[in-house]
């Protein structure tokens, strides 16, 4: 059964700092998504990384795969207050169908 | 555009009684999909319409959960008799042409309480 594991799960950090969220994911995908979730509300897009080496930006936020370790990382620069949410990665196993990890949830405190 | 709608928001029911959710995609979208995320746990699929046709359904967890999508457009999960097992938040997404190279759109989702 294909998993998708993110970690961390919880991340406090202070406003300014950098930090990274990890995604790992245990067969092929060749896509990879990065969804956002504020409370209560939908899931929205972030970046979709379609080929190995992939580099996506926008913002503070920095989203990249390596498709042969089966890894994508979504980096935070200068945390601000804003980006605090539950952020997801999910791959498509080759049908269409998204397996999602379990979210990380982000507190940025000022 | 209107974003995927969905209603209700919330819905809090006793067990063995029936709910039903509905999902209104963008407009012009031909693929709609259900997924659900029950507490502590990751957003899982459900099934997947092309129009009216159902293309996978196999994420649905037993025959007390059907779905449907009369005409294509707008469409119903309902939950007959419900579990404490089926509480959990209940998102529709849309896309125009399937997952290919573009992400879904999500509704708000709908949280399903069963006590």
């Amino acid at each position: 059964e294909l998993k998708v594991e993110q970690n961390p799960l919880f991340l406090s950090m202070q406003e300014g700092k950098n930090y990274t969220i990890y995604c790992n994911y245990s067969t092929t995908s060749d896509r990879l998504y990065w969804y956002r979730q504020d409370p209560g509300k939908s899931l929205e897009s972030l970046f979709v990384l379609l080929s190995n080496g992939a580099v996506k930006q926008e913002g503070r936020l920095m989203a990249s795969l390596d498709t042969k370790a089966r890894l994508s990382t979504l980096h935070i620069t200068a945390a601000v207050h804003d980006l605090s949410a539950t952020y997801f990665c999910a791959v498509v196993p080759g049908s269409e169908k998204l397996v999602f990890g379990k979210g990380t949830k982000l507190t940025v405190n000022p | 555009e209107a974003g995927v709608t969905q209603f209700p928001s919330h819905s809090v029911i006793e067990k063995g009684q029936t709910v039903t959710l509905r999902c209104d995609p963008i407009s012009g979208h031909d693929n709609l999909y259900w997924y659900r995320r029950v507490m502590g746990k990751e957003i899982k699929f459900l099934l997947h319409f092309v129009k009216e046709s159902k293309q996978d359904e196999s994420g649905m967890p037993n025959n007390r959960f059907l779905a449907e999508r009369t005409g294509g457009t707008y469409s119903t999960l309902k939950v007959q008799p419900a579990e404490l097992e089926d509480s959990g938040v209940y998102f529709c997404a849309s896309s125009p042409r399937g997952l290919g190279n573009s992400p879904l759109h999500f509704g708000n989702g709908t949280r399903l309480t069963v006590t």
